[in-house]
């Protein structure tokens, strides 16, 4: 079984600094990594996803995210962040052998202040 | 093109009804699975459904059951509603079953209320 976790709840940051989102996670076998992002009252969107070959992935509205395999984790990163990314950041991982079935993690809350 | 659309979009229940939620993939999509999120938490797989069979089911009672239709449309039921059951029910869609690396799409979801 797989697990994802996101060691910040909440991570608040002023307009046009950088900010990193974290993700560790947890399975035996290879898994796909994903990047969702939640407005309010609204369903989740995909930022990013990573299947294999470079670690460096690159998503929209200017964020990315590096695999690294040794750490098990699976940050995301954005240079300059605006008001308008304040939102919930879901970490997911999916086995290739589980079809749809993602494993989410608990969420974190990013607030840009202005 | 529309997106994954899902029916009610909020909905208050009493415990111990039923309640019957709908969602229409993305055209062209034929697999179809359903999560459940908890306020405060992320979302946590229910079933997956792919060309009208179950492909996937989660950690979840039997009280939850779907089923897709021919159209690929789905539903989720949920019999005898507990108030644990309040949260906002995700359907999402994706083009194939397998490899799991192919994108799905969530809809807006439906908010239900057990009182």
């Amino acid at each position: 079984a797989q697990s994802v976790t996101q060691l910040d709840s909440q991570v608040p940051v002023f307009e046009e600094a950088p900010v990193e989102l974290r993700c560790n996670y947890s399975s035996s076998v290879s898994v796909y990594l994903f990047w969702y992002v939640q407005y309010p009252n609204q369903g989740l969107q995909l930022l990013l996803k990573y299947l294999s070959g470079s670690t460096l992935v690159k998503g929209i509205n200017g964020f990315e995210a590096e695999f690294n395999k040794s750490q098990t984790s699976f940050h995301l990163r954005k240079p300059s962040v605006h008001i308008s990314d304040t939102a919930e950041y879901f970490c997911a991982v999916s086995a290739a052998a589980d079809g749809q079935n993602f494993v989410f993690g608990p969420g974190t809350r990013l607030s840009v202040l202005p | 093109d529309a997106g994954v659309t899902q029916s009610p979009t909020h909905l208050i229940k009493t415990r111990g009804q039923h309640v019957t939620l709908r969602c229409s993939p993305i055209s062209g999509h034929k697999s179809v699975s359903w999560y459940q999120q908890v306020l405060g938490q992320g979302p946590q797989f229910i079933f997956q459904y792919y060309e009208k069979e179950e492909r996937g089911r989660g950690n979840f009672p039997d009280r939850f059951s779907a089923r897709q239709f021919p159209n690929y449309s789905s539903e989720l039921n949920v019999n005898a509603l507990l108030l644990g059951d309040s949260a906002l029910y995700l359907c999402a869609s994706s083009l194939v079953d397998l490899p799991s690396g192919n994108t799905i799409y969530f809809g807006e979801g439906s908010w239900l209320t057990v009182v």
